[in-house]
């Protein structure tokens, strides 16, 4: 696509259950991010891939969140047993390689937990 | 924790005025990149500088970067109301993990 994709743009779930968030990265693009911002706040780094591999996991808040890249394109985000302080919008971006490339977001995917 | 610290947090100008916003970072890098965010979504790559520059600029941008002091600046001239939006500088650790980090932003309101 002409864009990073991301999906579902809106999910609202209730606390405890799994969630699943898709990326699509800019067709090319090796690097993929994943970052979380809240309400109001910076942006949050929670871990990077170049190709399949993820150099830095560093940012995942927990071991209830995990991600994989498949095919060295789309990358999925999944938050297990969620929790209220996990809503905030999960933004991913892409760039050609994981150096010194500017990022292109998605809309991102705002999460709602009751 | 956050690589990069915006100043000011907020920032109110008239149309017509200049912007300007900085950034302070932590650790030596490679490079640092200014975004831009509109309503809460998706951020936009505004310029990126590199680490043996000191100074780009991009039609109404300047960016400059100091490294001995750890800090950049964002200068917007001729301010208009569709520049009303967070802006957030983005820097690489010079250790070769490619993560880069965000810093807090500057919420900019330009007025008509």
């Amino acid at each position: 696509g002409a864009g990073v994709s991301q999906s579902p743009s809106n999910k609202v779930t209730e606390k405890g259950k799994d969630v699943e968030l898709r990326c699509d990265p800019i067709s090319g693009h090796t690097a993929l991010y994943w970052y979380r911002q809240s309400l109001g706040q910076g942006l949050e780094f929670l871990i990077y891939f170049q190709g399949n591999s993820a150099p830095d996991k560093s940012g995942l808040p927990s071991d209830r969140f995990s991600a994989e890249r498949t095919g060295g394109s789309v990358s999925t985000l999944t938050i297990q047993r969620t929790q209220q302080e996990d809503s905030a919008v999960y933004l991913c971006a892409s760039s050609l390689r994981a150096s010194v490339w500017e990022l292109f977001f998605g809309e991102g995917s705002r999460l709602t937990v009751l | 924790s956050q690589q990069g610290e915006e100043d000011p947090q907020a920032l109110s100008i008239q149309e017509g005025e200049n912007a300007t916003m900085n950034c302070s970072y932590k650790t030596s890098i490679n490079n640092l990149q200014w975004y831009r965010q509109n309503s809460g979504r998706g951020l936009v790559h505004l310029i990126l500088i590199r680490s043996n520059e000191r100074e780009k600029h991009s039609g109404r941008l300047r960016v400059t970067l100091d490294t001995s002091k750890k800090s950049s600046s964002l200068l917007i001239t001729a301010s208009r109301a569709a520049d009303t939006a967070s802006y957030f500088c983005a820097t690489d650790e010079a250790s070769g993990t490619y993560k880069y980090i965000f810093g807090t932003g500057t919420r900019l309101k330009v007025l008509a």
